[in-house]
């Protein structure tokens, strides 16, 4: 079965700082991953998505994440985060036959301004 | 505005009763899933429909069902809610024919359970 592992539950960082949040997936077959945001009280929000190409992808609001297909990895990265950023940060794959988005469980990241 | 909306946003009910929680979308999307989220849990995906009179289990389906008689809606019910149920449940459909399979998710309902 897949599944999806991000290290992280709370991330504390102060605005400036640069982040990075893991995410490791196991699927053997071919995967799309994704991540979203969710600001407080919202819904969430696609921030980047890979599917084929160059591994390195970026996002909205200065996101990137880096696929590494040896390690099954995808981890989010941005060079200097900001008050706004606070959020939960989840990790998505799709993959099998009904192409289900399998989560990990979130990274809650606050940002001290 | 096209997208997926979910009905009723708030919702409190006590153990054993029942109710339905609506999902419609105007994208003509075939796929569409229901997911709850807990905190520490994520999202943990509950029934899916790859199209009308098609459903099919996720992860954590006891305790719900689900039918798709259209291709627009796809609610979800509880027929006999327990305080366990209490959760936010998030609507998604995608466009399986899109290039980027998309997934659009509604706002979500906020459901306590007493």
């Amino acid at each position: 079965a897949q599944s999806v592992s991000q290290h992280n539950h709370h991330v504390i960082l102060s605005e400036a700082a640069s982040l990075e949040l893991g995410c490791n997936y196991s699927y053997g077959g071919t995967v799309n991953l994704f991540w979203y945001v969710q600001y407080p009280g919202q819904h969430l929000q696609l921030l980047l998505k890979y599917f084929s190409g160059d591994p390195l992808v970026k996002g909205i609001k200065g996101f990137e994440a880096e696929f590494i297909k040896s390690k099954f990895s995808f981890n989010l990265r941005k060079p200097s985060v900001q008050w706004s950023d606070t959020a939960e940060y989840f990790c998505a794959v799709r993959g099998g036959s009904q192409g289900n988005l399998i989560f990990g469980k979130g990274t809650k990241l606050s940002v001290k301004p | 505005n096209a997208g997926v909306t979910q009905t009723p946003k708030f919702q409190v009910l006590k153990t054993g009763q029942s109710m339905t929680l609506q999902c419609a979308q105007d994208m003509n999307h075939e796929y569409m899933s229901w997911y709850r989220q807990d905190p520490g849990m994520g999202l943990r995906l509950i029934h899916y429909s790859v199209g009308a009179g098609i459903t099919d289990q996720g992860e954590v389906p006891n305790g719900y069902n689900v039918s798709r008689s259209t291709t627009e809606d796809f609610p979800l019910r509880l027929l006999s809610a327990a305080p366990s149920q209490t959760s936010v449940y998030f609507c998604a459909s995608r466009n399986p024919g899109a290039a980027n399979y998309g997934y659009t998710f509604g706002s979500g309902t906020r459901l306590t359970v007493v």
